[in-house]
């Protein structure tokens, strides 16, 4: 079985702070993405990392892919309440399915 | 462009009843469809996925089945529901030749089983 391993599990921080959150697994994925899910709702695909050493910015947020393309990390700058969700990395390996991690859930306090 | 659609949004129904959710996706062909559960707000657990009309390929043996009679239709049943059957319902469409397997979607369906 392929696990994604997240960390951490919950994170409560105040606005303006720096985060990092990763994602960690002992496989290898052709790739890798990001999600953001709020409450009651589906998830929202962040960003999808192909590349062994990639690194994505997306505003605020920035994705790296690991160089061996076994973990990755979603780092935030400047945290707004507005990021407040729960984030679940995703990896693919196959034809056409995903492993899920468990997410790790952020808090994003005025 | 592209959306899915989930109804019902939101179902509460007893135990031993039978069961029926409804993905439909539009501005797409041919899309890969998947039905994940998700427990307490937390990681999402892929139930069945399917490459094709008819062609269900399913990743936990439990009390429900899926089915695709149209290409971007995608329904998710049971005929006797379990209280350990509550939880958040998601589909999700994907495009097969895309080697990023990235899939989006819907939003989702509360069952509470009583």
């Amino acid at each position: 079985t392929q696990l994604l391993e997240q960390s951490p599990q919950f994170l409560s921080i105040q606005e303006g702070e720096n985060l990092t959150v990763y994602c960690n697994s002992s496989s290898v994925f052709s790739s890798l993405q990001w999600y953001r899910q709020e409450p009651g709702e589906g998830p929202v695909l962040l960003v999808t990392v192909v590349t062994g050493g990639e690194v994505k910015k997306l505003k605020r947020l920035t994705f790296q892919f690991g160089d061996a393309r076994k973990d990755s990390s979603l780092h935030i700058t400047a945290a707004q309440p507005g990021d407040t969700g729960l984030y679940l990395c995703a990896g693919g390996k196959g034809y056409s399915t995903l492993t899920f991690g468990k997410g790790t859930m952020l808090l994003v306090s005025p | 462009s592209q959306t899915i659609h989930q109804w019902p949004a939101t179902l509460v129904q007893p135990v031993g009843s039978p069961l029926s959710l409804e993905c439909t996706v539009e501005g797409t062909s041919n899309p890969n469809l998947y039905w994940y559960r998700q427990a307490a707000g937390r990681g999402l657990q892929l139930l069945f996925y399917s490459v094709g009309i008819g062609q269900i390929s399913s990743e936990v043996p439990q009390n429900l089945s899926a089915s695709r009679p149209q290409d971007r239709q995608f329904i998710l049943s049971s005929k006797k529901l379990l209280l350990s059957d509550s939880g958040f319902y998601l589909c999700a469409w994907g495009l097969t030749p895309l080697m990023s397997n990235e899939q989006f979607f819907g939003p989702g369906t509360r069952l509470t089983v009583l």
